[in-house]
């Protein structure tokens, strides 16, 4: 099986743009979680959507927004950008349950720039 | 809500040493702790984790960790240490309700040293 996978691998972008995040998660699996990794902050939660519903949510402001789609890729937005929107941004899937204690499966993440 | 704290941002071990790497929970809740390695410019991959019953839990790469309600802990260790095993190391904690929301401690980077 293919691994989940993110696009893009490397992203610029300049303060107050917009910019959009893909995930595709392995075949079958069914919930999509998305993380924030900065060396400032660590790795945080930043939302999960399982089945195209959003089951959890982070501490991150508006401007940071997901969907799922009925195949259950992913895809995350931040609106207007901010230098601390830099960041890796990692995807993470899980076995078709969606339960907890099944294995999250990690993308290599999208690199964020914000100039 | 529930935490994690690993003790040491920075671990060093010589090649066929014992690698202990502590992490320390608070759950109000009984918790599922995991241990996660990522290597550089990688995602995540889970090494091992403790849902319910045995309390040693062995994983990949001759890792394991125990679960220790009574100290909050869930140390990772290996018994000899690789050059392979230099990365970072991540613990992290879930609770029931929680859906697949993980926890992360801010991490220990091991060096292995010749």
């Amino acid at each position: 099986k293919a691994g989940v996978t993110q696009t893009p691998r490397y992203l610029i972008k300049t303060r107050g743009q917009q910019v959009t995040l893909s995930c595709s998660p392995i075949s079958g699996h069914r919930s999509v979680s998305w993380y924030q990794q900065t060396p400032g902050q660590g790795l945080q939660f930043l939302f999960e959507y399982f089945s195209e519903t959003q089951r959890n949510k982070g501490n991150f402001p508006g401007r940071f927004s997901g969907r799922q789609f009925s195949n259950s890729r992913s895809e995350m937005n931040v609106s207007t950008l901010e230098l601390g929107d830099s960041a890796l941004y990692l995807c993470a899937s899980s076995s078709p349950g969606g339960g907890v204690t099944d294995t999250q499966y990690f993308g290599p993440g999208t690199r964020l720039t914000v100039l | 809500a529930q935490s994690v704290t690993q003790l040491g941002s920075h671990v060093s071990v010589s090649e066929g040493a014992l690698v202990l790497l502590r992490c320390n929970y608070s759950s109000s809740v009984p918790p599922y702790l995991f241990w996660y390695v990522q290597y550089p410019n990688q995602g995540l991959q889970l090494l091992l984790k403790y849902t319910t019953g045995a309390t040693l839990v062995k994983g990949i790469n001759g890792f394991e960790a125990e679960f220790k309600k009574s100290e909050t802990s869930f140390h990772l260790t290996k018994p000899s240490a690789h050059m392979s095993d230099a990365a970072e190391y991540f613990c992290a904690v879930s609770v029931p309700g929680g859906g697949n929301k993980l926890t992360f401690g801010t991490g220990t980077q091991l060096k292995v040293e010749l």
